[in-house]
């Protein structure tokens, strides 16, 4: 069984688009993140969740939005997509902060 | 070496060859999690070393942790073929865990 999926694997949309992202972790795990990777592989953290409440948010456009409709789920809503959000994004979970970070296998998303 | 704005680093070795790779950091920390990524796949956790830790061992792999010069290191011994992968180390801190551009490391059969 996958600890920790996504879907979709593969997402390639038009600029200006709105497009969701799911992530579902099957550990009962309290806290879940979204990640960003870019081209270069750099490896950035977008959001945070823990028991359904957002603890982090960085400096991530407000065209991203998470939601997490319970603790074992962490979707990520992208509205008017743009060039620049061409990247990996990967979904990872922890029992608690701080602690190992379990990663899903990401959704590799383009847009033209 | 992984910095928060180094470029990636590259290492290829033979196999059985030791493939060292370092960290460093910038901030304080309540502990450093190593990280593996082989391509196209999402990261695995490695190893895990509190603050108040030195060196931890798994298997083939040993990290070290210097607070005072905010860096660590990643050893993998006797390297083999399966080890290629990218290496990312990630400081967590001030509730995240922030991550390095990683070491890419091709071992050679």
């Amino acid at each position: 069984d996958t600890a920790v999926s996504q879907t979709p694997k593969y997402l390639v949309t038009q600029m200006g688009n709105d497009k969701s992202i799911k992530c579902e972790q099957n550990l009962g795990h309290d806290t879940m993140y979204w990640y960003k990777q870019d081209s270069k592989k750099f490896l950035k953290i977008m959001f945070s969740y823990n028991n359904k409440e957002l603890i982090i948010n960085e400096t991530v456009p407000n065209r991203f939005s998470p939601k997490s409709p319970d603790k074992a789920h962490l979707n990520l809503h992208i509205n008017s997509l743009e060039l620049g959000d061409s990247a990996v994004y990967f979904c990872a979970s922890s029992q608690v902060r701080g602690e190992t970070q379990y990663f899903g296998p990401g959704t590799r998303l383009l847009v033209l | 070496s992984q910095q928060g704005e180094e470029d990636p680093q590259a290492l290829s070795i033979q196999e059985g060859e030791n493939a060292t790779m370092n960290c460093s950091y910038k901030t304080s920390i309540n502990n450093l999690q190593w990280y593996r990524q082989n391509s196209g796949r999402g990261l695995v956790h490695l190893i895990l070393i509190r603050s108040n830790e030195r060196e931890k061992h798994s298997g083939r792999l040993r990290v070290t942790l210097d607070t005072s010069k905010k860096s660590s290191s990643l050893l993998i011994t006797a390297s083999r073929a399966a080890d290629t992968a990218s290496y990312f180390c990630g400081h967590y801190g001030n509730n995240r865990l922030a991550f390095g551009k990683g070491n890419q490391v091709v071992v050679i059969p």
